[in-house]
């Protein structure tokens, strides 16, 4: 089945101490996306790729980063976590950049910072 | 500042009849809006959406509502089934370039039996 896939489901770091999320997807979507989702709030869009062109959210710390290596892969890098970005990360995909088109979401991974 | 705003974290609603989710939103230039349905440990489904040309969109047992007068959108569910307790997310889409989805709070929808 295409799908989106993101590893691992659960991480758990040190304060300060890098971290990185990944996400693949088999749907051959030109579009990759990276939300972080706290606790009972709304999912936030941190940043996206459309194929190799990169754009990030004005509001996203520059703590976070991202690496597109390929169609299929997307990751998540935090440089310093602090226990703030503790959170759901989700990684969702698109067809095409556009109105109409919905956006396919992983299972997501639960980053617990200690 | 929430631009899309679900104002009632939770729903109990009976098995077998109707539930309706609501979702306000604040910026006009939202031009497209969809719901996701989420499972715990699982990421956001698509549901349905409905393109703001329109006043209501349906799909089988569910059936969106858009009044763009008053900003408001809803989701009906009829009838109601266990499997449809989730948490349920409203989102907007506008013409701000990239397909940037922004997010309601969510909905928890329990279904009793």
């Amino acid at each position: 089945d295409a799908m989106v896939i993101q590893n691992p489901r659960y991480q758990v770091t040190q304060f300060g101490k890098p971290v990185t999320l990944s996400c693949s997807q088999t749907l051959n979507h030109n579009v990759m996306y990276w939300y972080q989702q706290k606790s009972s709030q709304a999912p936030k869009l941190l940043f996206h790729y459309y194929d190799k062109d990169f754009n990030n959210e004005a509001d996203t710390p520059d703590n976070f980063q991202s690496r597109r290596p390929n169609t299929s892969f997307c990751f998540l890098d935090i440089r310093s976590p602090g226990l703030g970005d503790a959170a759901m990360y989700l990684c969702a995909t698109s067809r095409d950049r556009g109105l109409t088109g919905a956006q396919y979401f992983g299972p997501g991974t639960r980053l617990t910072v200690l | 500042d929430q631009q899309v705003k679900q104002n009632s974290p939770s729903l109990s609603v009976q098995e077998g009849r109707i539930s309706i989710l609501n979702c306000d939103y604040t910026n006009s230039m939202f031009d497209y809006f969809l719901w996701y349905k989420k499972y715990p440990a699982e990421g956001p489904t698509f549901l349905i959406s409905i393109s703001s040309i329109k006043d209501k969109n349906e799909d089988g047992r569910f059936t969106v509502f858009l009044n763009k007068s008053a900003k408001h959108l809803s989701l009906h569910i009829v009838p109601s089934q266990p499997g449809d307790s989730a948490v349920y997310f409203c989102a907007a889409i506008g013409i701000q370039g990239a397909q940037k989805l922004v997010f309601g709070q969510g909905t928890r929808l329990t279904i009793n039996p």
